[in-house]
């Protein structure tokens, strides 16, 4: 089975900091990328899909880099809201594979 | 609202019992899956249904079963031989292929008494 691997954290900043995630996939056949966000005992929710040119969301940049087969996610300006599990996940066109999470705690 | 509704909340499962979760969307979406969640790990894969009336296996599949009889459901069977049901559930859906980003519903926390 192909694995998307994390650290797991967790990553503690203070509000109003950068923080990056990387997270690397063994798929190289892999063809979708997502970041999703999953807060403490709920559902995962979808926060943005990773293209290959880069793209950005408001305080949310996503990178995918096909040679290394890693993909980040770069949010600034942190928010004591964005403390929260994020999931990495890829697909190969056959199933979506989900990385177990990094943790992100954003203190006062 | 558009959305994935998934019941109960919580549900408690005595030993050698069969127990069933609720799946209900109202996206139009074709394709629906269970996936397991445990404590520090990342989500596995039961069952998927690309199609009403169609369903294949996920990497754990045993001591679970589905049905799609209509688009709109896709309920979740955890039966007497999961021997270790105890889980966060989780029901998605999506458009069309596996691929394609998929949208959750709340989950079903599952205990064993």
């Amino acid at each position: 089975r192909k694995e998307v691997e994390q650290d797991p954290g967790p990553f503690n900043v203070p509000e109003g900091a950068t923080v990056a995630f990387n997270c690397t996939y063994s798929n190289s056949a892999s063809q979708s990328f997502f970041w999703y966000r999953q807060d403490c005992r709920k559902e995962p929710k979808l926060l943005m899909s990773v293209y290959s040119s880069g793209n950005e969301d408001g305080r949310f940049t996503a990178q995918l880099n096909r040679a290394s087969q890693y993909i980040s996610l770069l949010i600034r300006d942190s928010k004591l809201s964005d403390s929260a599990t994020y999931l990495c996940v890829d697909s190969s066109g056959y199933a979506l594979n989900f990385g177990k999470g990094t943790s992100l705690l954003v203190t006062p | 609202d558009g959305g994935i509704t998934q019941s109960p909340k919580y549900l408690f499962r005595k030993e050698g019992q069969n127990v069933t979760l609720s799946c209900e969307q109202n996206l139009n979406h074709d394709a629906m899956y269970w996936y397991r969640q445990d404590p520090g790990q990342g989500l596995r894969l039961i069952y998927y249904s690309q199609i009403v009336n169609d369903f294949q296996k996920g990497d754990i599949a045993e001591g679970y079963s589905v049905s799609r009889e209509k688009k709109e459901s896709f309920p979740l069977t955890v039966t007497s031989a999961q021997k270790n049901p105890t889980a966060f559930y989780l029901c998605a859906s999506s458009i069309g292929r596996r691929s394609e980003t998929q949208y959750f519903g709340p989950g079903t926390r599952l205990l064993v008494l």
